[in-house]
């Protein structure tokens, strides 16, 4: 039991990139979530998916797009990396609302 | 927007002392609130949660209190450990819309917590 994996783990861009996160869990959780993390801002949320098939809008979601085509995956991308995205990105999922979230080990993403 | 204030930022303590991190939430329908502990380079780990029916609960050192009138929750570290250094989120509970179905939490921006042997 893996529980919530994320790849890669560490990248590097150049303006204008595109890349995608990868993020899978084998819990069967039906809730999963990508959130950012910068030094003092603590974790914000950039998009999320109540299922298979749907994905909605957080707190932060500009300049990135998702999809969850699969239950266990959930993909973020991002078409053109700006500077303003260097970040560390973790990925969660949770079983169901009012349920604790558990997160993968994140990626550190740079883009220069 | 709904946000979660988290104080202090930074806190330092002696080994064996106790520490306390405070946070206050404005959405009133919040009904879930859970504790991570982040150590540097690693992921969030849950450390302990409460709801809103329960107002105090521990777990060996750790304890965590609800006031759901004055929108704030506290956690408690009892006879604190140099193990026990890293940063804590508080976070609670919010709605998203989509009919009720979109679920997640706000963060509080965390405190960096030191332990000093």
């Amino acid at each position: 039991n893996a529980g919530v994996t994320q790849t890669p783990k560490f990248r590097v861009l150049k303006t204008g990139q595109s890349m995608t996160l990868l993020c899978a869990q084998d819990m069967n959780h039906e809730y999963m979530y990508w959130y950012r993390q910068d030094p003092g801002m603590g974790l914000r949320l950039i998009h999320y998916s109540v299922g298979e098939g749907t994905t909605a809008k957080g707190e932060v979601p500009d300049g990135y797009n998702v999809s969850r085509l699969k239950k266990q995956n959930f993909l973020l991308g991002l078409e053109s990396a700006a500077p303003s995205q260097t970040s560390v990105y973790f990925c969660a999922s949770s079983y169901s609302v009012n349920q604790p979230q558990h997160f993968g080990d994140g990626t550190r993403l740079s883009i220069l | 927007g709904e946000n979660v204030e988290q104080h202090p930022s930074t806190l330092s303590v002696q080994e064996g002392d106790s520490a306390v991190i405070k946070c206050t939430y404005s959405d009133s329908a919040s009904n879930y609130f859970p504790w991570y502990k982040q150590e540097l380079g690693k992921r969030p780990q849950l450390i302990i949660d409460i709801r809103s029916n329960v107002g105090e609960k521990k777990d060996q050192r750790i304890a965590v209190t609800l006031n759901k009138t004055a929108k704030h929750f506290s956690l408690h570290i009892t006879e604190t450990q140099p193990e026990d250094s890293a940063v804590y989120f508080c976070a609670a509970s919010i709605f998203l819309g989509g009919g009720g179905q979109g679920f997640s939490f706000i963060f509080g921006k965390g405190t960096r917590l030191l332990v000093k042997p």
